[in-house]
Parts: structure tokens; C-alpha cells; sequence
């Protein structure tokens, strides 16, 4: 059971340089999300999907845009990238239906710089 | 939403119990109390999750009074593996976590 996967592992941009991180599911869950976490500090939500066919902004939208692509997958888009953007990258699932208040589960994580 | 408060850091030894408290003053009727665990390198993984009272499984036990206002997760005779650093977040029931705020966390360390 995979759970949650994440590619790349790693990654190095160029500032003005485009990229979309790829999250994938197996868990067959409703909602999925991205975070974002720099060194020493807690996760901050950029964007998520509580259900397939819709995203939200959460916290630190800015910069991003999101696919929801189908159920199992969710994607991440740095249009033109900024050093401001150097970060660990997570993508997490739970199941949540309406009205539940379902764990997180989190992939291991996209490491990117932004020269 | 709830504000937590956690220590930055925390010390023990192997063997020992190790008790983490957060305090959520503000906590609604409607939060949960989840905890998560995160090590270098990975994402967090869920430990534990209540509302009141006390619930217990096989990784960990978490204590919440009768006013909610605080809650420890409690670790039994930690391991070197258990360092890592623990989340305390506080939300409601009726969403879909997008409002889960991770704070800084606190910072286990567990020495021989």
C-alpha cells in the first residue's frame, strides 16, 4: 500500500522557471492537500480539494496554481518561480466525508530550490 | 479556529514516560484534539485523535479534562526512534481539515 506519493523528490529551478509537483493517492480518499514547510516551522496550507472537482486557496496561496486532476491525484504549479518558494513541499489525503473530521495522510515530501 | 500552545523542545531518556501537553484555551464544542508526529525528512503521520476524556491506542494515549482547555499525549517508555518533532492541532468537525494550523511543534529529543 503506497498511501500517498509525491514526485519529485527532489528538485532545483531557476528564478522565472515553471514546474508542477505530481501527489497521487491510492486510498481512495475525498480530499487531498498541499503544504508547504521551511526550515524550523510548522506545515502552512497553499491550496486544497475537499472533494473531486474543487479546490480551495488556504493559507499561503500565492504563486501556486492546483489541479485536481481526477480523485487519486493532485497537482501543484509554480508558474514562475521565486527564490521566496525554497521549501519541503507535502501533499496529504484524508478521507473526510461531509461533516467528519478525518486524520491527514501525508507523502514524504518534495524538496525544492529556487536558485 | 483554536490557538494551540506547545513547548519548543523537550528532553528525555530512553525507558522513560514522556508527557506533551498543549494548551487550546479557546477550543470550541465542536473540535477535535489531533496529534501528529514528524521525522526528519518525512511527512507527519497521524498518532492520535479525541475529544474528551481519554483514548488509547497502541502508539500513544492522549488525556483531555473535562474543560478541553488542554490536552498531554503521553508516550510510554520511549525509544531513540521516538524523536522527532509532535503537532498539536485543534479544529472542528465539520470541515475537511483545511483549517488544521501546524504550529511549530515540539521537538522531542530522546537520548541514551
Amino acid at each position: 500500500n503506497a498511501g500517498v506519493t509525491q514526485t519529485p523528490k527532489f528538485q532545483v529551478l531557476k528564478t522565472g522557471q515553471s514546474m508542477t509537483l505530481q501527489c497521487a493517492q491510492d486510498m481512495n480518499h475525498n480530499s487531498m492537500y498541499w503544504y508547504r514547510q521551511d526550515p524550523g516551522m510548522g506545515l502552512r496550507l497553499i491550496y486544497y480539494s475537499a472533494s473531486e472537482g474543487t479546490t480551495d486557496k488556504g493559507e499561503v496561496p500565492n504563486g501556486y496554481n492546483v489541479s485536481r486532476l481526477n480523485k487519486r491525484e493532485f497537482s501543484l504549479r509554480l508558474e514562475s518561480a521565486a527564490p521566496s518558494q525554497t521549501s519541503v513541499y507535502f501533499c496529504a489525503s484524508s478521507e473526510a466525508p461531509e461533516g467528519s473530521n478525518q486524520p491527514q495522510h501525508f507523502g514524504d515530501g518534495t524538496r525544492l530550490s529556487i536558485l | 479556529l483554536a490557538k494551540t500552545t506547545q513547548p519548543i523542545s523537550m528532553d528525555s531518556y530512553e525507558g522513560q514516560e514522556v508527557n506533551i501537553t498543549c494548551s487550546h484555551n479557546n477550543i470550541a464544542t465542536n473540535d477535535y484534539i489531533t496529534w501528529y508526529q514528524q521525522f526528519p525528512s518525512q511527512g507527519p503521520r497521524f498518532i492520535i485523535q479525541g475529544y474528551k476524556t481519554k483514548v488509547t491506542n497502541e502508539v500513544a494515549s492522549l488525556f483531555i479534562p473535562a474543560d478541553r482547555k488542554s490536552s498531554t499525549l503521553s508516550l510510554p517508555r520511549v525509544s531513540l526512534s521516538d524523536t522527532a518533532v509532535y503537532y498539536c492541532l485543534v479544529g472542528p468537525s465539520d470541515n475537511y481539515g483545511q483549517n488544521f494550523v501546524f504550529g511549530p511543534g515540539t521537538r522531542l529529543s530522546v537520548l541514551p
